[in-house]
């Protein structure tokens, strides 16, 4: 079965430092994703990228966020000076190009970042 | 703004008997809906959906319905299984397409005891 994969599993960073949270989606995949989710609330979107750029970001992906498919392979969303309220768990998601209906999104584990 | 609201933080149900599940959504242009089952340290797994055109999609012990008019669908898991024990999100989209933000709700822990 295909994976999403990410890592790190967890971040613990000080607050105004720069983090990189890193994602292998599906090898045939096109659609990338960035959703997040601070610890007893519901999971929000981020930001989805599609040929290289970004096709729709939320209110959240401020200029602080950046998203980047360096080589191909990765896709590595980019927080530049942290804040507490980033503290979240954040996952990517990819999705072959087509339709929801049978498949929805594939999602990774998830990244779990701390701000301390 | 909540646009999908999951009223109950948390559900528990006999192994056997049926859990039912609830999601209400306020933003008329959804078009198509999710379910995606959760498990502590894992990512979100898509579960079922249902297109704005069909009221009842079924696969296996899932089922979800759709009622347009309330805005409103359920997940039915008949018979419930321990391994069913989950957070459980609904999600919905404006367009069934691949490359759609999704809005989720908050969840609902269902708990199915043995």
């Amino acid at each position: 079965e295909p994976e999403v994969t990410q890592t790190p599993s967890h971040q613990v960073t000080q607050m105004g430092q720069e983090v990189i949270l890193r994602c292998v989606p599906i090898s045939n995949h096109l659609y990338f994703y960035w959703y997040r989710q601070i610890l007893g609330q519901k999971v929000e979107f981020l930001v989805s990228f599609y040929n290289n750029e970004i096709s729709e970001k939320s209110e959240i992906f401020d200029d602080q966020f950046s998203v980047e498919r360096p080589d191909g392979s990765n896709f590595t969303l980019k927080i530049r000076s942290t804040k507490l309220e980033d503290s979240a768990m954040y996952f990517c998601a990819s999705s072959e190009l087509g339709t929801l209906r049978d498949y929805g999104y594939t999602f990774g584990s998830g990244t779990r970042l701390t701000v301390v | 703004d909540q646009q999908v609201k999951q009223n109950s933080p948390s559900l528990s149900v006999q192994e056997g008997r049926i859990s039912i599940l609830n999601c209400d959504y306020t933003n008329s242009m959804f078009d198509y809906f999710l379910w995606y089952k959760k498990y502590p340290a894992e990512g979100p797994t898509f579960l079922i959906s249902i297109s704005s055109i069909k009221d009842k999609n079924e696969d296996g012990r899932f089922t979800v319905f759709l009622n347009k008019s309330a805005k409103h669908l359920s997940l039915h898991i008949v018979p419930s299984q321990p391994g069913d024990s989950a957070v459980y999100f609904c999600a919905a989209s404006p367009r069934n397409s691949g490359n759609t933000p999704l809005v989720f709700g908050k969840g609902t822990r269902l708990s199915v005891i043995a």
